[in-house]
């Protein structure tokens, strides 16, 4: 049973391009979430998804970025025109249900030159 | 006010020492509080939910305290692999997010 599975692992990216993340949610798990980590500090929330609903997208920056959880295939984490300061650890978790446990993927090091 | 402030740290501690990690909440509506920790920035892994009781698994005891909103965790008998950043989370009343708090790294010695 394949836990989260989020690719690529690490990403670099030139500064003005666009970064794709993608994270497969655990298996009969329909509740995604993004999260981001900044080096040296602790993770925050960035958004929660079900299957092509946003529910909360409240830790999103207002700008650049967007998420999606389509009927077929993974959760994208999308930023455009990235800059330097984008660069950081992404987490994907996923749970059964809204109140259930997180189970958090390997993450995605991104890295804007 | 950081919604969920954790000890600084870091910790240094011989094998076998008992190390005591504190955590604060500032939303007194919160609904679940966890321990996960993380090794060298990779992801983090859930180490014991906490409950009002107290819960015990093994060398670990997390206690949470509502009145206070105030969780801890206790590790006795520390062990070298358990040299790890100890992160305090909160679920939130929404049930949507988790705030987690800056980490407590702990280096376990020989």
């Amino acid at each position: 049973n394949a836990g989260v599975m989020q690719n690529p692992r690490h990403l670099v990216r030139r500064r003005g391009q666009e970064a794709r993340l993608r994270c497969s949610p655990m298996k009969g798990h329909s509740h995604v979430y993004w999260y981001r980590q900044l080096p040296e500090e602790g993770l925050k929330f960035m958004v929660y998804l079900q299957k092509e609903n946003i529910i909360d997208e409240s830790g999103m920056p207002k700008e650049r970025f967007s998420a999606e959880f389509p009927k077929e295939g993974p959760s994208i984490l999308r930023i455009q025109q990235v800059v330097r300061g984008d660069s950081a650890a992404y987490f994907c978790a996923s749970s059964a249900d809204r109140l259930d446990i997180q189970y958090f993927g390997a993450g995605t090091r991104l890295s804007v030159l | 006010r950081k919604e969920v402030e954790q000890d600084p740290g870091p910790f240094n501690v011989p094998e076998g020492a008992t190390v005591a990690f504190n955590c604060t909440y500032s939303n007194s509506a919160s609904q679940s509080f966890f321990w996960y920790r993380q090794d060298c920035r990779k992801e983090p892994k859930l180490l014991m939910s906490v409950y009002s009781s107290g819960n015990e698994d093994g060398r670990f005891t997390a206690q949470l305290n509502r009145a206070s909103q105030y969780i801890s965790l206790l590790i006795r008998d520390s062990k070298l692999s358990d040299s790890a950043t100890y992160l305090c989370v909160v679920l939130e009343t929404s049930g949507s997010r988790l705030t987690f708090g800056e980490g407590t790294q702990l280096t376990v010695n020989p």
